[in-house]
């Protein structure tokens, strides 16, 4: 049973950049969050995606975007990259949306650097 | 506002040393809360999803509690393989059911 999956791993952007990074949902699952982690903090919630539309948004910019495909797979695009959004970028996925105490399973992450 | 404090934010054992690790909660009509257990430069690996004040649940070395105001996360005689960052998250009507997590605690087990 595959997990969460995300990519890429690692990536290095120059500021004002464009980046966009990819997430598989756990079999089953067709909800859709994204999460970004800096440093010695806990995951601050970007966005949810649920039947291709997004659903709830954290505290976070416009540049913060995202896309959810048929197949629940989803992007996440953030534009004009700023050296703060340097950080572990987190999927995380769940069957439907929350509401019931629904467990999220959380990927590897991708570790994005702004320079 | 939904608040979620983990203490210690670090923690050093001596392996078979046993301790607790905290997480206080203020939100009403508690859905879930979860415990993660997160490697240095990986993803958050689901531990447990605790539901009601009274609850239990069990792990090997770890047991999760809860009451109506925190969590307690026990670590029974751990092993330097225990060391990790342990997060804690609520899942409430207030934060639209999204999980809001705590800054974590950081687990160090000496051998």
């Amino acid at each position: 049973d595959a997990g969460v999956t995300q990519s890429p791993t690692h990536l290095i952007k120059t500021r004002g950049q464009q980046v966009t990074l990819r997430c598989s949902p756990k079999s089953g699952h067709d909800t859709v969050s994204w999460y970004q982690q800096a440093l010695g903090q806990g995951p601050q919630f970007i966005f949810q995606y649920y039947e291709e539309e997004e659903r709830q948004r954290g505290n976070f910019p416009d540049r913060f975007s995202g896309h959810q495909f048929p197949n629940y797979s989803s992007e996440l695009n953030v534009n004009a990259l700023l050296l703060g959004d340097s950080a572990l970028y987190l999927c995380a996925s769940s069957p439907s949306p929350q509401g019931t105490g629904n467990t999220i399973y959380f990927g590897e992450g991708s570790w994005l650097t702004v320079v | 506002e939904d608040q979620v404090t983990q203490s210690p934010e670090a923690l050093r054992l001596q392996e078979g040393e046993s301790s607790s690790l905290n997480c206080s909660y203020t939100v009403s009509g508690l859905r879930g809360l979860f415990w993660y257990r997160q490697d240095p430069g990986k993803g958050p690996e689901f531990l447990f999803t605790l539901y009601s004040a009274g609850e239990e649940k069990e792990k090997e070395r770890l047991k999760a509690t809860l009451t109506k105001k925190e969590s307690f996360l026990h670590i029974t005689a751990p092993k330097p393989e225990d060391s990790a960052t342990y997060l804690c998250a609520v899942q409430a009507p207030g934060g639209s059911y999204i999980p809001t997590f705590g800054r974590g605690t950081s687990l160090i087990v000496h051998p």
